[in-house]
């Protein structure tokens, strides 16, 4: 089935260190977004894509990068991680002709 | 940009009541604005959408309401099951670009 499949499913890894998290989809879809979900906060966005060429910082994307290796693969990286940056990660696809949300399975990244 | 406001965070009904989640959005011309469910340890789903041009949308036990001229829009979950029980987030965006979402209702339904 078309899907949007993120990896790892969790991951622990220690402050200071380097770490990407990959998604890729098989909707076809040209949209592509990162969100961080935390407890009381909702679902925060941090860096979106509409194609790839196309990357805008959403309102969290301080310590977090991201690069959209093709229509299908969409990373996010923390290039130094701390412990504030422990949190559950969506990504999420979307059509431009059509309005809602896919989201993948999540991420659960724990710095300690 | 776009702030949206959800109420209340959390929200316990007994089986079988009614069950309401309110949201309120800040920029008028937003006018796409999506609900969500979040079963415990899943990813978001779509649960229903309602466009600017229509004041209210029904499916089945679910229905959402749009007040543009007072900016919020509703979730009723009617006849509750304990199936329903979920965090639930509203959204709202100009067309298709980018949602922003409140920040999540946990309802629980009690048997």
């Amino acid at each position: 089935d078309a899907d949007v499949t993120q990896t790892p499913r969790n991951r622990i890894t220690k402050t200071g260190k380097r770490i990407m998290l990959e998604c890729s989809q098989t909707k076809g879809h040209d949209r592509m977004y990162w969100y961080r979900q935390d407890p009381g906060l909702g679902l925060r966005l941090i860096y979106y894509s509409f194609d790839v060429k196309d990357i805008n910082k959403g309102e969290i994307s301080d310590g977090y990068s991201v690069s959209r290796q093709a229509q299908a693969k969409f990373s996010l990286s923390l290039e130094s991680a701390i412990p504030n940056q422990t949190a559950l990660y969506f990504c999420a696809t979307s059509d431009s002709g059509n309005y809602g949300y896919t989201f993948g399975s999540g991420t659960r990244l724990t710095v300690v | 940009g776009e702030n949206v406001e959800q109420h209340p965070s959390t929200l316990s009904v007994q089986e079988g009541d009614s069950a309401v989640i309110k949201c309120t959005y800040s920029d008028s011309a937003s006018n796409y604005f999506p609900w969500y469910k979040q079963e415990l340890g899943k990813r978001p789903q779509l649960i229903i959408d309602i466009r600017s041009n229509v004041g209210e949308k029904k499916d089945q036990r679910i229905a959402v309401t749009l007040n543009k001229t007072a900016k919020h829009f509703s979730l009723h979950i009617t006849e509750t099951q304990p199936e329903d029980s979920a965090v639930y987030f509203c959204a709202a965006s100009i067309g298709n670009y980018k949602l922003t979402f409140g920040k999540g209702t946990l309802l629980t339904v009690n048997p």
